[in-house]
């Protein structure tokens, strides 16, 4: 039962156009999504999360969008560089009774820029 | 600053043995959870350990166990190990009032 789903496994952008990642979720009960950013022999590294209060949030070249009656989120990247290739995983999480996160991760998206 | 430390970077066990893997949260964390990423998967919820109690878990069989000490480093037992435990381990650990989670680079295990 795969709560949080990336159906593309690859993507490829020239340098300088928008990669848009996409990342959609079952579990109406998910309140809080982040994005990872994972580059091989490396943990994943924390990139930018929105809450389901929101319908978006930017931090630099990247925009997190939260369409919550479609149970949809998606990443876009603007101007995208070769250093941004890796593998983006997209993970949501709802509050727990006892006040803990768990995250659901989906099975990531390989992102390749081409310079 | 150091970020999430974790130990060892490699590992190989034979089926039916045990493991040990260690996890120290970066510098004023308190809260740490395991996660298992096999190959072509995203990671999969272990546990998440806060105040040294297991606070929630995934679904891991009871083979897999975790200690949280005072210092908020944190243990991820592996009993009996099985050929499908080859995974890459990793722990993240954040302030209980924190956003995102920080991971660690992950210990690669491999059961032969």
């Amino acid at each position: 039962d795969q709560q949080v789903k990336q159906n593309s496994p690859s993507l490829s952008v020239q340098e300088g156009r928008i990669s848009i990642l996409n990342c959609d979720y079952t579990n109406s009960m998910f309140d809080y999504f982040l994005w990872y950013k994972k580059y091989p022999a490396e943990g994943p590294t924390f990139l930018i999360s929105i809450s389901s209060i929101k319908d978006k949030n930017e931090d630099g070249r990247f925009t997190v969008f939260l369409n919550k009656s479609a149970k949809h989120l998606s990443l876009h990247i603007v101007p995208s560089q070769p250093g941004d290739s890796a593998v983006y995983f997209c993970a949501a999480s709802a509050r727990s009774a006892s006040g803990t996160y768990k995250y659901i991760f989906g099975t990531g998206t390989r992102l390749k820029v081409l310079a | 600053d150091a970020g999430v430390t974790q130990s060892p970077t490699h590992l190989i066990k034979t089926r039916g043995q045990q493991v040990t893997l260690r996890c120290s949260p970066k510098s004023g964390h308190d809260t740490v959870s395991w996660y298992q990423q096999a190959l072509g998967q995203g990671p999969q919820f272990i546990f998440q350990y806060y105040e040294e109690e297991e606070r929630q878990r995934g679904n891991f069989p009871d083979r897999f166990s975790g200690h949280q000490f005072p210092n908020y480093s944190s243990e991820l037992n592996v009993n009996a190990l099985l050929l499908g435990d080859s995974a890459l381990y990793l722990c993240a650990s954040r302030h209980t009032s924190g956003e995102g989670y920080t991971f660690g680079s992950g210990t690669r295990l491999t059961v032969v």
